[in-house]
């Protein structure tokens, strides 16, 4: 299996400009979380899915952050506007609740390395 | 207080020695227990996990549980400098949904 894949790996924008962050899940999982990490606040979890359906998003820091999953393979993250606050690596991870599985375990992507300007 | 609290570090260790790594938990109702291994630049990836309470031993690597205490611990025996790495504690909260809080992680450095 390839993993679960992030697109772009980094992106440099200006203050302003709308973000989009993108990540496949790994084929069969049916849960997908979206994690922002910086030196000072380490690795937060912004929200997640379970069957394309966000279950909690009580992470998103505000209504600039916004997350879709219009279906099982596929997911964005999106800034607007975007701010220098929100310089930070984002990762994308999922899990699965086959049988066989090991239970709450999550395989995260390589990250998309976002810097504001 | 932090949902998950770890010891920031660097916690440095002579190669072949025994690091210790530990991390304790606020919620009593959390289930599952996860240790992080993230090398620098790079994502996170799963090297142990426990459910209960007790000893799991994987390899150079022993996940201690204690629920009554709210601590759980990493032992890494015969330390290697490829082991040098943030370590995240990572706890489920167990209330259905998989929704899983990190540490901050604590720096691991094995001195050659």
């Amino acid at each position: 299996d390839a993993g679960v894949i992030q697109s772009p790996r980094h992106e440099v924008t200006e203050m302003g400009q709308e973000v989009t962050l993108r990540c496949k899940p790994i084929s069969g999982h049916d849960y997908l979380f979206w994690y922002r990490q910086t030196m000072m606040r380490g690795l937060e979890l912004l929200i997640y899915f379970n069957n394309n359906v966000p279950i909690d998003d009580s992470g998103m820091p505000e209504d600039r952050f916004s997350a879709k999953m219009p279906n099982a393979s596929f997911s964005t993250l999106k800034i607007q506007p975007s701010e220098p606050r929100d310089s930070a690596v984002y990762f994308c991870a999922s899990s699965s609740t086959l049988a066989g599985a090991v239970a709450d375990t999550q395989y995260f992507g390589p990250g998309t390395r976002l810097t504001v300007l | 207080q932090k949902e998950v609290e770890q010891n920031s570090g660097p916690l440095s260790v002579p190669e072949g020695a025994i690091a210790s790594l530990n991390c304790t938990y606020s919620d009593r109702g959390s289930q599952s227990f996860f240790w992080y291994r993230q090398y620098s630049g790079k994502s996170p990836e799963l090297i142990m996990f426990i459910y209960s309470n007790g000893d799991k031993e994987d390899g150079r690597f022993t996940a201690q549980l204690n629920k009554a205490s709210q601590y759980v611990s990493l032992l890494i025996r015969d330390s290697q400098p490829s082991d040098s790495a943030t370590y995240l504690c990572a706890v489920n909260r167990g209330t259905g949904g998989f929704k899983t809080i990190f540490g901050a992680g604590t720096r691991l450095f094995v001195k050659a």
